[in-house]
Parts: C-alpha cells; structure tokens; sequence
C-alpha cells in the first residue's frame, strides 16, 4: 500500500530563517506530487507540483521554491522566511494514469510552520 | 478562470441529512472530488464522480451534473463525528482545484 511521509510536524521560525520540508511517498512510482499552504480557517492554496524528477510547475510568485531530487521525494524551501509564511504546508500524491487518475489525491500529515 | 464555489458554513442536527453543493468553473474538466478534513488534520478523500448522476459509498453521496456544471455531497445519518471542513475539487491534466471548504456544524 502507498504511504507519505511528511516532516518534521511542527515547526517554528524566526523572520529570515531558511526553510526546509521534506516530502516522500513510498509503495508507488512515478506519481504526481503537490504542495499545498492553507492558512488558518481557509482553502488549500497550490503551490508547487511536479510530475517528474526536476520537473516543478509554480503556482504562486513567492519567496518559496521546490525541488524533486528523486521520483517520490518533494522538497519545499525557502532562503528568507517571511510571517506570511506561516500556516499548513501539505504534501500530496497522485497517480498519473490518464486526466482522471489526477483528481484523487493522497495527502501527508501535514507540517504547522509559524514564523515569529 | 477556474473556481469552485461551496458556501462557507452549514448546520444540521445529528442523525438528520445535510447537503453541501458545490457549483465549478474550470477548464479540462475531468470529475468532481470530495475530501474532508477535521481540525488540525490533513484532507482525505471521500468521493469521486467521473460521470453524471449519484455515486454512494455508505452513509455518504456525491452527485454530479455536467450540464450544470454542478455537484453535491449528501452526509446521511450524521453523528458528531462528521463535524468537519469539506472541500470539492475539480480539474484535469496534472493538478486539480479546490474550493474554499464547507465547515459542517453539526447539533446535538
């Protein structure tokens, strides 16, 4: 069966700091992979996805950024962190098997980032 | 443009039904989706219409119109537990759209 994994589950920063979360999924290849940010009370927000290795599509025009070094392996970053920054940040795999193998996705635990 | 449109809130009492539309813009459209999420949790998925007309999976349904360009998940039977957000998504190619999310209150 397909598991993701997602860490760390919280996080807290300082205004400035890099950033690093790590996604992986195992028991599938080659699946679409997702990075969500939903704030508090809100929607899910696309930022990144990605359907290959090196392959990342930008959804939103922001100081983060996202990187696939491996096939089930998702990273999402950033060089300074801003307080708007703060929120959910959820990783998501799909199969890619045809226009209706996207619209079932699968989503990590998610990590809580709160920059101060 | 591509949207999903859910109104914001909805109350029911337990062991009454409730239902929650959805209404779409999104170009490439291949399915409606709904997924719950509960507080502090991540969204699961419950449901997938590919095609028009009514999809069960136990005390949950999911209903979809083309033509309409329309959706709807039916909660039958709710208890406490299904007091949660839920979210339609649609689209198709590599990555799909979702709405803002329904929170269901659910009253004793």
């Amino acid at each position: 069966s397909q598991t993701i994994h997602q860490w760390p589950a919280t996080l807290v920063q300082p205004v400035g700091s890099p950033l690093s979360l790590e996604c992986t999924v195992e028991g599938t290849s080659n699946p679409n992979l997702y990075w969500y940010r939903q704030a508090a009370g809100r929607g899910l927000q696309l930022l990144f996805y990605s359907v290959g290795i090196g392959q990342i599509s930008s959804e939103v025009p922001q100081n983060l950024s996202a990187s696939r070094p491996q096939d089930r392996q998702f990273i999402l970053s950033s060089k300074k962190l801003l307080l708007s920054d703060s929120g959910f940040y959820l990783c998501a795999w799909s199969l890619l098997a045809g226009g209706s193998g996207t619209d079932t996705q699968y989503f990590g635990p998610g990590t809580r980032l709160t920059v101060l | 443009g591509q949207s999903l449109e859910q109104p914001s809130e909805v109350t029911a009492v337990e062991g009454a039904i409730v239902q929650i539309n959805c209404t779409y813009q999104t170009s490439g459209f291949y399915g409606l989706s709904w997924y719950q999420q509960h507080d502090g949790g991540a969204p699961t998925f419950l449901s997938y219409n590919a095609l028009d007309g009514l999809e069960e999976t136990g005390r949950f349904s999911s209903f979809l119109s083309r033509s309409d360009s329309y959706g709807y998940l039916l909660l039958q039977e709710l208890q406490m537990k299904d007091s949660a957000s839920y979210f339609c998504a649609g689209g198709g190619d590599d990555k799909i759209i979702f709405g803002k999310g329904t929170r269901l209150h659910i009253l004793p």
